[in-house]
């Protein structure tokens, strides 16, 4: 079974707006990571965030982590066509050494 | 290009066959993670291995076996397909031994089972 569920499963907007994934997972973790996926393609590493952070930036992306609620979301901000792809989380579920991915959000931004 | 490389990127076969999927993880990773995806799964952790030693196991079935060679590369081997084997075998790697790090992942092997 999966680690993480990812909501919305689909999500569409528009080109300028901001997108917001979210991320529910079960058991204590030592970190959280997101991922994104083009059609197909390989996943490639957009952020991690550990355990004792709480809000976490790279560029236009902004991670947050709730551990009592176990729970993170993933904001887009000013989404562009080419943000257009899946976005999955990753928890180690508390293992050290699996790295358990979510059902995954399929975002479209319509340009 | 993450520098990971898997073979072959497309497969066709039959059911009852047997195939092999190969992984070059990064120059200097030690670790190797197999992952299968399909429509109706998602992303599956299969297994994890670590300088050749494996390091832990998910939901990977009987008829499927991976090793890591003393070079690093890895295999999965998949045995007595069955047509809902069909799906996308993802190699990834890093240099921990501990899944607390990024991941670089192949851009994986289309296994069709007909």
């Amino acid at each position: 079974s999966q680690q993480g569920e990812e909501d919305p499963q689909a999500l569409s907007i528009q080109e300028g707006e901001n997108a917001t994934m979210n991320c529910s997972y079960k058991t204590s973790i030592n970190n959280l990571q997101w991922y994104r996926q083009n059609s197909g393609r390989g996943l490639v590493h957009l952020i991690l965030i550990r355990s004792n952070e709480r809000e976490k930036h790279s560029g236009r992306l902004r991670v947050t982590l709730d551990t009592s609620k176990k729970s993170s979301s993933l904001l887009i901000t000013a989404s562009r066509a080419a943000d257009t792809a899946s976005y999955f989380c990753a928890t180690d579920a508390g293992s050290s050494y699996k790295l358990i991915f979510g059902s995954g959000t399929r975002l479209l931004v319509r340009p | 290009d993450s520098g990971v490389t898997q073979t072959p990127k497309h497969l066709i076969t039959a059911t009852g066959q047997r195939v092999t999927l190969r992984c070059s993880p990064r120059s200097g990773d030690l670790s190797v993670y197999w992952y299968q995806q399909s429509l109706d799964q998602g992303l599956q952790f299969l297994i994890h291995y670590y300088n050749g030693e494996e390091r832990a196991k998910g939901n990977i079935l009987e008829r499927f076996s991976a090793q890591q060679f003393p070079d690093l590369h890895s295999e999965l081997n998949l045995s007595s397909l069955e047509l809902g084997d069909s799906a996308l075998y993802f190699c990834a790697s890093s240099v921990a031994a501990v899944s607390t790090g990024e991941l670089f992942f192949g851009e994986g092997s289309r296994l069709t089972v007909l």
